[in-house]
């Protein structure tokens, strides 16, 4: 079967740095997927993990470890438009990609 | 403009009656999927789709049905065997042959009365 966990809920400071964790348990291992979904909005994406390590991408980093099932998404220089929620994926083996998605990380960035 | 159009954005439906979501890529994307949120919580697949004329169940099918006429199509009926069907209905589509990463349309907000 497949599991993700992420937190509920984060909050943190305008221009300060937050990182979201993702722990996640698959029968066969096909990458990792962040989307980011603002309230009442469709997900859009934002990384894809299939080899360990960090990759950046701008503000934004997402970490994948294979072995011990996890990753985290690294925002830096928080900003307001950055409050939503952060969803974790991950694909079924063998099943035309379909995603199992975590029930995301809602984030609220204050002044 | 290419993308996913989803329509309409709300609906409202009367208990015991079926209604029929529009989703509609011009992306040329192989595959696509059907999606259910509710609030505070992560995406649930109700059904997908990698060819016309074929389709296939996800974890909550139940009181849904798809069709997959043609490739830029893929509607999906909420039936009224659906118990609960009041949530947010996000279709998706990917590529197959080029990259892994599913592409959302805007959803459609679908609340029964």
């Amino acid at each position: 079967g497949q599991n993700i966990d992420q937190p509920t809920e984060m909050t943190a400071t305008e221009g300060a740095i937050v990182q979201i964790n993702c722990t996640y348990q698959t029968s066969g291992f096909n990458g990792l997927f962040w989307y980011q979904q603002h309230a009442g909005e469709a997900p859009t994406f934002l990384s894809y993990n299939v080899l360990d390590g960090l990759e950046e991408k701008g503000r934004f980093s997402s970490f994948l470890s294979r072995s011990k099932g996890y990753s985290y998404l690294l925002l830096k220089e928080l900003q307001m438009k950055d409050s939503a929620s952060y969803l974790c994926a991950v694909p079924y083996p063998n099943a035309g990609n379909m995603l199992t998605f975590g029930g995301g990380t809602r984030l609220m960035v204050k002044p | 403009d290419g993308g996913i159009t989803q329509s309409p954005k709300y609906l409202f439906r009367k208990e015991g009656q079926n209604v029929t979501l529009s989703c509609e890529q011009n992306l040329n994307h192989d595959a696509m999927y059907w999606y259910r949120q509710d609030p505070g919580q992560g995406l649930r697949l109700i059904y997908y789709s990698q060819i016309v004329n074929d389709f296939q169940k996800g974890d909550i099918a139940e009181g849904y049905s798809v069709s997959r006429e043609k490739k830029e199509s893929f509607p999906l009926t909420v039936t009224s065997a659906q118990k609960n069907p009041t949530a947010f209905y996000l279709c998706a589509s990917r590529d197959l042959t080029s990259t892994d990463t599913q592409y959302f349309g805007p959803g459609t907000r679908l609340t029964v009365l």
